[in-house]
């Protein structure tokens, strides 16, 4: 399966601290993307980074992207409460589109 | 801008029944998914449209699902008959750009199906 795998599967951090989480793929892609899912919602679009890039930021969030060691990392900075929710990374292979298993953040006031 | 809407919201049924969902995508998107996410996974696309047309269905399990787009536009997505591994949440998507491309998604809320 073409299917990510995130790391860590569960994170706990206390408000203000840096949440790190990392996905792994398994062959060549378009673009990778990251989505946020808040408990009974659906998706939320955070990111989008192309193969050919290395590195991405937009806001409080920083993407980066290694395709040699088909890896990717979401760094959020200053964490809120309100970043409480699942992560998940995303990648698009021709037409194919591909869920990660995703990441759970939780952010402790 | 209205976003992705999906009805009904949830939806409990008894397996071997028969269930839809409908899909209105955000006006002008030319692309539409459907996905499956079973609790504690990620997203699994099953078939994905481009304008009235199928791009792919490989995940689709063809002996019991099926989709259509008519006109391009809305979309339903059924289930005939249920069975019980297919309880999930059915999530709907569209995008504004053909599939394959730098493609940004917008979701819906989701249909909740339970299947006894």
């Amino acid at each position: 399966s073409q299917q990510g795998e995130e790391d860590p599967q569960a994170l706990s951090i206390q408000e203000g601290e840096n949440a790190t989480m990392n996905c792994s793929y398994k062959t060549s892609i378009n673009n990778l993307q990251w989505y946020r899912q808040n408990s009974g919602r659906g998706l939320v679009h955070l990111i989008l980074i192309r193969s050919n890039e290395r590195e991405k930021h937009s806001g409080r969030l920083r993407v980066t992207l290694d395709t040699s060691k088909k890896s990717s990392s979401l760094l959020i900075t200053a964490s809120r409460a309100a970043d409480t929710a699942s992560y998940f990374c995303a990648t698009t292979t021709g037409n194919q589109f591909y869920f990660g298993t995703g990441t759970s953040l939780t952010v402790i006031p | 801008e209205a976003g992705v809407a999906q009805s009904p919201r949830y939806k409990i049924i008894e397996k071997r029944q028969s269930v839809a969902f409908w899909c209105n995508p955000i006006s002008g998107h030319a692309t539409l998914y459907w996905y499956q996410q079973i609790l504690g996974q990620g997203p699994k696309l099953l078939i994905q449209f481009q304008n009235n047309g199928v791009v792919d269905d490989s995940q689709l399990p063809k002996d019991r699902f099926s989709a259509e787009r008519l006109k391009g536009v809305d979309s339903t997505l059924k289930i005939q008959p249920a069975k019980l591994e297919d309880s999930a949440v059915y999530l709907c998507a569209s995008s504004p750009l053909a599939a394959g491309t730098d493609n940004e998604q917008f979701f819906g809320p989701g249909t909740r199906l339970t299947v006894l």
